[in-house]
């Protein structure tokens, strides 16, 4: 399968522990992105990359959040001294971008819960 | 109040019926329209996109624009058990191509 791929699926830390995620994107896709969601909504973006360049990161990104996208190839994302508002959905989304718009293929999401 | 509104439902209709979703929004940079389908403790899967204003059919599946009223719609024909998911629509104004989603419609079809 050569789909996105995350890592780990699940998550359960403690609250004040630091997690870090793994988003494997679609070979040769140029972009990833970064969505959080939480349950009954839909996702909401937070930041994403251009080959290894961050281009923009959403106001829901506060300082206890960082991803990376060291090769231009796999990110990671990092939250920092967790909260129990943290537990949610962590979705990674990569495309190849030509010009225009470009189709997002999401991976299955890594699952926080912070008790 | 959000950019993109969407009854979270949820919707439950028999098999063979057809389902209408319907989203608004508020932001008139939106050029790009999607509908995604999305199961239980899954990602999200691209089902369809339109550009603009207008209609398009993929087999059961027909998405309609209408920018002048903000509003996007998708519908299913024939609907089937297996089409039992959360339907999530999107939007992005190019630029980023960030996608802006609406809150999702539960949607079961039963036997």
């Amino acid at each position: 399968d050569t789909g996105v791929s995350q890592d780990p699926r699940h998550k359960i830390t403690k609250r004040g522990q630091n997690v870090t995620f793994r988003c494997d994107p679609i070979s040769e896709h140029n972009r990833l992105y970064w969505y959080r969601q939480t349950l009954g909504q839909g996702p909401e973006f937070l930041t994403y990359f251009q080959n290894e360049a961050q281009l923009e990161k959403s106001r829901l990104l506060s300082d206890r959040f960082s991803a990376e996208r060291p090769k231009g190839s796999f990110s990671t994302l990092e939250i920092q001294r967790t909260e129990q508002g943290d537990s949610a959905m962590y979705l990674c989304a990569s495309s190849l971008q030509l010009g225009g718009w470009d189709t997002q293929y999401f991976g299955p999401g890594t699952r926080l819960t912070v008790l | 109040q959000k950019e993109v509104e969407q009854d979270p439902g949820p919707l439950s209709v028999p098999e063979g019926a057809i389902v209408s979703l319907n989203c608004t929004y508020s932001n008139s940079a939106f050029q790009y329209f999607m509908w995604y389908r999305q199961y239980s403790r899954k990602g999200p899967e691209l089902l369809m996109y339109t550009y603009s204003s207008g209609n398009k059919e993929d087999g059961r599946f027909t998405a309609q624009v209408d920018k002048s009223s903000k509003y996007i719609s998708l519908f299913i024909r024939d609907s089937q058990p297996s089409d039992s998911a959360t339907y999530l629509c999107a939007m992005t104004g190019g630029g980023g191509n960030k996608l802006t989603f609406g809150t999702g419609t539960q949607l079961k079809v039963e036997l």
